[in-house]
């Protein structure tokens, strides 16, 4: 079993929708965990960082960590075409761990 | 801009061939990573410069050789790859605090795309 598990779709939607991505995972020791964003031909990108259970906004982001449940997700809303990118989880278990990523999810949104 | 730069972004050689990839960070960070990225796949990191320690992933053949000279400079050397090496490799930096240490979000470079013939 991985360690983390992402869809990695690829997920179409039309601008405007609200894009829901999400990943889980095995390790309870987990307590950082990250989003990033990588568009094509170019590295990933932080997006959204949080710390233990909980919410995080960041203009039309929310990152949103269920730890009992070993679920993370990432919410777009009033998705652009420029959102068009494959979105990556990331998680360690402690601020100086190794990072854990996901597969990535392939998002096209498209006009 | 990143603040992190590879060089070159593109590499096609052979498997007799011996070639270096380069990373800069701009970022003033004092932990710098090499990653491998192939599709369909995790990221899976190969080597980490940290607090003047080199920490490596045990599963990475030895063909790949890390060098870090500074903290602001990362090398990966490459010879006599395999057909499988051919990939994404990503650097990153990230800066490391303290006593007690805590590591702060990695920032990544735009990789170098590798080819094997």
């Amino acid at each position: 079993q991985k360690e983390v598990e992402q869809d990695p779709g690829p997920l179409s939607v039309p601008e405007g929708a609200i894009v829901s991505l999400n990943c889980t995972y095995s390790n309870s020791a987990f307590q950082y965990f990250m989003w990033y964003r990588q568009y094509s031909r170019k590295g990933p990108e932080l997006l959204m960082y949080t710390y233990s259970s909980g919410n995080k906004e960041d203009g039309r982001f929310t990152a949103q960590v269920d730890k009992s449940s070993k679920y993370i997700s990432l919410f777009i809303r009033d998705s652009q075409p420029s959102d068009s990118a494959t979105y990556l989880c990331a998680m360690k278990g402690t601020s100086y761990g190794k990072l854990t990523f996901g597969q990535g999810t392939i998002l096209t949104v498209h006009p | 801009e990143t603040g992190v730069t590879q060089t070159p972004r593109h590499l096609v050689m052979g498997m007799t061939n011996k070639k270096s990839l380069k990373c800069e960070q701009h970022l003033g960070h004092n932990a710098m990573y090499w990653y491998k990225q192939s599709a369909k796949k995790p990221l899976e990191l190969m080597f980490v410069y940290s607090l003047e320690e080199r920490v490596e992933n045990n599963s990475v053949p030895s063909r790949f050789s890390p060098e870090c000279p500074n903290s602001s400079h990362l090398f990966l050397h490459l010879h006599t790859l395999q057909p499988e090496d051919s990939a994404l490799y990503l650097c990153a930096s990230s800066q490391v605090l303290g006593p007690p240490y805590s590591n702060q979000p990695q920032h990544f470079g735009d990789g170098t795309r590798l080819s094997i013939l």
